[in-house]
């Protein structure tokens, strides 16, 4: 069974500053594809960023970049130019890239907390 | 696009009676369901996968009597908490796999269920 370990409960950062989450995981499957969602007190699940095992190149998305280690099962999340509105709850989370049903589902870590200090 | 839509967002019910949660698809078939359940402070533990026309697939602990999911059709899954207890407060959130050529799933605003 795959594992998602979130290391950090909680964070803080300095408005404007730039904050690195990080996230391990472990599977035995070769193809996969990683995300991380963030929760808002709303409690509303957003997907930040995802990234395809298979890919070399690490995603970004604005101010938001990963970076996946494969090798090392490691797969980090910087926020840059940090803004108030980023601070919630930051989930990492691993889904096979298997076919069918529950292959599709979500394994998640623990969570890192995010706080934005203005 | 890929929203969506759970209902209700909040509902308090009294011990022992049951109360229904739905999960719609606004603008999308979703093939694939889940029931997630998440404590405060916790993160989101998948209770059971939900397939359009078939049976749920249960997370290994998690009732099936108490937790009833129907998958009816393409836009609707519904999660059943039946004879309900104080100790199944939480707060649940529903996601839909946009099939074929997404490759996330898509979240529900969560339903928070108080038992008193």
């Amino acid at each position: 069974a795959q594992t998602v370990t979130q290391s950090q409960p909680e964070m803080s950062v300095q408005e404007a500053e730039t904050v690195t989450l990080s996230c391990t995981y472990d599977t035995s499957e070769s193809d996969y594809y990683l995300f991380w969602y963030k929760q808002p007190p709303s409690r509303q699940m957003i997907l930040v960023i995802r990234q395809e095992a298979y890919k070399q190149q690490n995603a970004t998305e604005n101010r938001f970049s990963v970076n996946f280690q494969k090798a090392a099962k490691s797969f980090s999340l910087k926020i840059s130019d940090s803004q108030l509105g980023d601070a919630a709850m930051y989930f990492c989370a691993y889904r096979s890239a298997r076919s069918g049903g529950s292959n599709y589902k979500l394994t998640f870590g623990k969570g890192t907390l995010l706080t934005v200090n203005p | 696009g890929a929203v969506v839509s759970q209902h209700p967002s909040r509902v308090i019910c009294k011990s022992g009676t049951s109360v229904k949660i739905e999960c719609r698809s606004l603008d999308f078939q979703a093939t694939t369901m889940f029931w997630y359940r998440q404590f405060p402070k916790q993160s989101l533990m998948l209770m059971a996968t939900s397939n359009e026309g078939s049976k749920a697939t249960y997370e290994q602990g998690v009732e099936k009597d108490k937790f009833l999911i129907n998958h009816a059709s393409l836009t609707l899954s519904t999660l059943t908490v039946t004879s309900a207890h104080p100790e199944d407060s939480s707060f649940y959130i529903c996601s839909a796999r946009w099939d074929p050529h997404r490759t996330e799933a898509f979240f529900g605003q969560g339903t928070r269920l108080t038992v008193v």
